[in-house]
């Protein structure tokens, strides 16, 4: 069957403009959501994260949705920078305090200068 | 504070031999350390999850003794991918985590990638 793990979702947008990067996750059980910025070569690195009685949270230029309802996660850059540019994941949490963690697919963010 | 390093960043071994990854928390103590697989232009995998002084517990599809994790302290943990093949080539990444009442955030790795001629 198709592998569409070898096709990342893509953002494209310009230097200024704001981003919104969205994640569907899968465990209804999950209580901890994490967003993680990946360059390539590099090992992932933490973004912002929001806990599952929250459905907001805010952090420097970022600012991350979550609505349990749906099982639906984003990710909101505000005035989105060239060094931006990298693939973005979500990751929930299962496991209790083993914080084992599931990552969905990433999609790939691009700025245009 | 909370680095992670990786050692080696990139290695190149011929088929059939074998390979260990260290994974380093160097300014912490990590109970847990957690070890991925990516492939180009995929998620990261999880293949195990170690506890220093006990056996690492593995994802289902990941084979044991071909993956032997070694977690013997509080700061290193090491993965030998033995008796490697091409299809082993993969960017290979390590987490330490320090869970708080507050998170589970893990600590990851710059990773390793492995090629396998």
């Amino acid at each position: 069957g198709e592998n569409v793990g070898l096709h990342l979702p893509t953002l494209s947008v310009q230097e200024g403009d704001n981003s919104i990067i969205n994640c569907a996750y899968s465990n209804s059980a999950s209580d901890y959501f994490i967003w993680y910025k990946q360059e390539s070569g590099k090992g992932p690195q933490f973004i912002i994260d929001i806990r599952s009685n929250m459905d907001k949270r805010q952090g420097q230029r970022v600012t991350v949705l979550l609505n349990k309802t749906v099982k639906h996660l984003s990710l909101q850059i505000a005035a989105t920078q060239p060094g931006d540019s990298a693939v973005y994941f979500c990751a929930e949490v299962y496991g209790g305090s083993q914080g084992n963690l599931i990552f969905g697919k990433g999609t790939k963010l691009s700025v245009k200068p | 504070g909370a680095v992670v390093s990786q050692h080696p960043s990139r290695v190149i071994c011929k088929s059939g031999t074998s390979v260990k990854i260290e994974c380093r928390s160097l300014d912490f103590q990590a109970t847990t350390m957690f070890w991925y697989r990516q492939f180009p232009k995929q998620s990261l995998m999880l293949m195990a999850t170690s506890n220093e002084g006990s056996k690492a517990t593995y994802e289902q599809g990941v084979e044991k003794d071909k993956f032997l994790i070694n977690h013997a302290s509080l700061t290193l943990s090491t993965l030998t991918v033995t008796s490697a093949h091409p299809e082993d080539s993969s960017f290979y990444i390590c987490s330490a985590g320090r869970p708080t009442p507050t998170s589970y955030e893990q600590y990851f790795g710059p990773g390793t990638r492995l090629t396998v001629t």
